[in-house]
């Protein structure tokens, strides 16, 4: 049982380029999420999922799109780069419903140049 | 949405003191109030959940107590060691298993 598992755990980009970011979870957990870590200002949610075919905006949605196709994997693709997007990104899953226990993958740190 | 707000962002106790963590929450219809704990360059782990029929919950050192009529809840951890040492972030349910999480707070355990 991995768990959560994101790829890569780092990526250095140039502004404008395009990228996907990999999460899976073998845990048949119904929602995954995705968030990204600044210094000081915690964790904020991007982008989730309830279910495949099911995805909705967080609180900092712009220029990051999801989708989910299966149960167990949950891509995060930057359409053009840009430095603001420089982070720390987690994807997380839980059970969903009254099972909000959410468990992390072990994070992206991404650069843009 | 929800907002959830976190004091103190730093926190420094000896070891053996306690310390205390609080956050409050702004939507009346959250009911799950989680803990996790970071440590430098690892993922959020979960330490300790408390949900909104429930006033205090324990486990060992670490306990967190929730006062619903004035949407706070607390972190206390007894006995500090230096492996308490962590980013802690406090967090809210919202719609769909979302979670709001607080800004964090960096303990520092000297020995």
């Amino acid at each position: 049982n991995a768990g959560v598992t994101q790829t890569p755990k780092f990526q250095v980009l140039k502004t404008g380029q395009s990228m996907t970011l990999q999460c899976a979870q073998d845990m048949n957990h119904e929602y995954m999420s995705w968030y990204r870590q600044d210094p000081g200002m915690g964790l904020r949610l991007i982008h989730y999922s309830v279910g495949a075919g099911i995805t909705d905006q967080g609180e900092v949605p712009n220029g990051y799109n999801v989708s989910r196709s299966t149960t167990e994997d949950f891509p995060l693709r930057l359409l053009s780069a840009a430095p603001s997007q420089t982070s720390v990104y987690f994807c997380a899953s839980s059970y969903g419903g009254s099972n909000e226990k959410l468990f992390f993958g072990s994070g992206t740190q991404l650069s843009v140049l | 949405g929800e907002n959830v707000e976190q004091h103190p962002s730093t926190l420094s106790v000896q070891e053996g003191d306690s310390a205390v963590i609080k956050c409050t929450y702004s939507d009346s219809a959250s009911n799950y109030f989680p803990w996790y704990k970071q440590e430098l360059g690892k993922r959020p782990q979960l330490i300790i959940d408390i949900r909104s029929n429930v006033g205090e919950k324990k486990d060992q050192r670490i306990a967190v107590t929730l006062n619903k009529t004035a949407k706070h809840f607390s972190l206390h951890i007894t006995e500090t060691q230096p492996e308490d040492s962590a980013v802690y972030f406090c967090a809210a349910s919202g719609t769909y298993s979302t979670l709001t999480f607080g800004k964090g707070t960096m303990l520092l355990v000297s020995p």
